[in-house]
């Protein structure tokens, strides 16, 4: 069975570094890309990016580029979403998804991220 | 980048059949695929492709797709179908990135 599990919910205060993971099982890590999305608080869905496992390739929306920093360890089947310094406007629930067919196809349950001095 | 756009919010009879749109110009070249988010919970995957279903999803959702606008029908809609549903396609800009419309809240009275 095709899961995604991701870390659990974090509480943190503007300037604070933070790294969320999200973990595969059930299939081959590495042949598929990872997406993660945003959603703040009563709004809808954002792509911030995707990576590809197997060799590490990203690619970030333009409004995240240079926010975020996407990463994967092949060998624990494990994708990260990382913040240096995190503020305010990040409290939100990010999801990772695996992509297949252009779409993703299986959803992590979400981290809640809330940063709140 | 690109952009979708969809209806804030649409609502059906029980038993009846809806339509919600999304359009964009990303769809004239890449197909939609639709997600449903109740509240709480992840998105799932209800549509992709030309009008695919993963394995779970009822029969009574489908898609389509004509120029720049892509429809999720739900044929006969059930009190559990209320939620936000959301299209996604892929970015003009870049195609290995995805953009999401903006949601559409589907009441079912």
């Amino acid at each position: 069975e095709v899961q995604l599990v991701q870390s659990g919910a974090e509480v943190k205060k503007p300037g604070e570094s933070l790294k969320i993971s999200c973990k595969g099982f059930g299939y081959s890590f590495t042949s598929y890309w990872i997406g993660w999305v945003r959603q703040m608080p009563g709004k809808g869905l954002e792509w911030m990016g995707i990576i590809y496992p197997g060799d590490s390739d990203t690619r970030y929306s333009p409004s995240f580029q240079g926010q975020v920093t996407m990463s994967a360890d092949k060998s624990i089947s494990t994708a990260y979403l990382q913040w240096s310094s995190l503020t305010a406007a990040d409290t939100a629930m990010y999801y990772c998804a695996r992509i297949s067919a252009a779409a993703g196809d299986f959803w992590g349950q979400g981290t809640l991220v809330t940063v709140s001095s | 980048s690109s952009e979708l756009t969809q209806d804030p919010a649409v609502s059906v009879a029980l038993g009846q059949t809806v339509r919600i749109t999304c359009q964009g110009d990303s769809l004239r070249s890449y197909y939609a695929s639709w997600y449903q988010q109740k509240p709480g919970q992840a998105p799932i995957l209800v549509i992709y492709g030309k009008n695919k279903r993963p394995s779970g999803i009822p029969d009574r959702f489908s898609g389509s797709s004509s120029g720049n606008t892509a429809s999720l029908t739900i044929t006969g809609a059930q009190a559990e179908d209320e939620a936000d549903y959301y299209c996604n396609s892929r970015d003009s800009s870049d195609n290995h990135l995805g953009v999401f419309g903006g949601g559409t809240k589907l009441t079912v009275l």
